[in-house]
């Protein structure tokens, strides 16, 4: 089955204590990206990634590290989660295609986070 | 300001009514528009995509672009239970995304 997997899908932990938050497709895609939800605020996005080794900043990736060494996998770091950085988080995929802003995202299940 | 604004709603229609969703962009060069649909607790999902000045139908939806006012709309026509949700706008800028914070539709039977 063509998925976006995450996970943990939920984790509480306390400030300070770095975490990865993993994600993996296996539809081939090239551009992924990881965003923020927070109510009122929609989605926004942290970072994205073109490719293999090509990754750039969103609207809000102040706290935030990620990498991408295979295709497949596009893992979140944060390296001392602070509280402000609770949130819910999904990571996205989008299909090769003439420019990333013309395709359609494929979102993961999500993952609630909570730093206290 | 924010680059892509919802009315929050919520937007409460009867079943069998037309829904109209509307949505405005601030970035005057986005290339892409964007309508996702996303239940309580789940991720979001495509329901329309549009690049250029117009109308785009599929099925009971159809999107309007009209990027001289830069606004994007979602009609749903025929709402049912089903359709309450809530409706993310989102425009696509050189590779980056942004989405407007979504307005909840609550279908009554």
């Amino acid at each position: 089955e063509a998925q976006v997997t995450q996970n943990p899908r939920y984790l509480i932990t306390v400030t300070g204590k770095k975490l990865t938050v993993t994600c993996s497709q296996n539809m081939n895609h090239e551009y992924m990206s990881w965003y923020r939800q927070d109510p009122g605020l929609g989605l926004r996005q942290i970072y994205y990634s073109m490719n293999v080794e090509v990754t750039d900043k969103g609207d809000v990736p102040e706290g935030y590290k990620v990498s991408r060494k295979e295709k497949r996998n596009f893992p979140l770091i944060l390296e001392s989660p602070s509280p402000n950085q609770t949130s819910l988080y999904f990571c996205a995929s989008s299909p090769p295609g003439l420019s990333s802003s013309y395709n359609e995202q494929f979102f993961g299940p999500g993952t609630r986070l909570t730093v206290l | 300001q924010k680059e892509v604004e919802q009315n929050s709603g919520p937007l409460s229609v009867p079943e069998g009514a037309i829904a109209s969703l509307n949505c405005t962009y601030s970035d005057r060069v986005s290339q892409s528009f964007f309508w996702y649909r996303q239940y309580s607790g789940k991720s979001p999902e495509l329901i329309m995509s549009i690049y250029s000045n117009g109308d785009k139908e599929d099925g009971r939806f159809t999107a309007q672009l009209n990027k001289a006012s830069q606004y994007v709309s979602l009609l749903i026509r025929d709402s049912q239970p089903s359709d309450s949700a809530t409706y993310l706008c989102a425009v696509g800028n050189f590779n980056k995304f942004y989405f407007g914070s979504g307005t909840k539709l609550n279908v009554k039977p």
